[in-house]
């Protein structure tokens, strides 16, 4: 599975769009994109995930850049507690869970 | 539909004592994997099993061992405990063998 690299902090203003960035640059053709958040001591929670078009739902939008070396994960009004720790996974798809890394992920702070 | 089900919530374990974590899956699903979360770290991948059978070993030691039963529900059993086995246990099921949906997991304290 590909690695995926994410900044370990961010902060962003209550109401304002979060955008937590990922770069997979050795990402393979057929390896999705997952996103994960991981609220404090909770277990952690999917978001969304993608392989080459944008992809939207009720809780956020996965863009995904044309050469799919990066992406970026938006929340669009973020909320007090969109606060966790957000990890952005490859994987292929039909693989198994075996030799997953989540990495240590993004600590998103959202600030009142 | 309940989610991802596991027990018990916390536990207190002394060194060198057996523990053995429980999960049950969604309805539906024939997928069971476990994690392992340090404090301060991403979860690590520890077993899957897929329809009763081990897919997907992670790299730990012989002390841990788990299986799946007909009803795909899971246990995990962790002999002679240490310190440092010290963790948040997650549990994830999934229809198929990629990543799934998490449960709420078992915090295990080894004094």
């Amino acid at each position: 599975d590909a690695k995926t690299t994410q900044p370990p902090s961010m902060d962003c203003a209550e109401g304002r769009a979060a955008n937590l960035p990922c770069n997979h640059s050795t990402i393979s053709g057929n390896e999705y994109v997952y996103w994960y958040r991981q609220i404090h001591s909770q277990g952690p929670q999917y978001i969304i995930h993608g392989l080459k078009n944008n992809e939207t739902n009720e809780m956020a939008s996965l863009i995904i850049t044309e050469d799919r070396k990066s992406s970026t994960l938006i929340l669009p009004h973020a909320t007090l507690r969109d606060t966790a720790v957000y990890y952005c996974i490859a994987l292929y798809s039909g693989g198994g869970a075996d030799g997953l890394t989540f990495g240590k992920g993004t600590h998103l702070i959202i600030q009142p | 539909d309940a989610g991802v089900t596991q027990s018990p919530t916390h536990l207190i374990k002394t060194r060198g004592q057996h523990v053995t974590l429980r999960c049950s899956p969604i309805s539906g699903h024939k997928s069971v994997s476990w994690y392992q979360q340090v404090l301060g770290q991403g979860p690590q991948f520890i077993f899957q099993y897929y329809e009763k059978e081990e897919r997907g070993r992670g790299n730990f030691p012989d002390r841990f061992s788990a299986r799946q039963f007909p009803n795909y529900s899971s246990e995990l059993n962790v002999n002679a405990l240490l310190l440092g086995d010290s963790a948040l246990y997650l549990c994830a099921s999934s229809w198929g063998t990629g990543l799934g949906y998490f449960g709420p997991g078992t915090r295990l304290t080894v004094t």
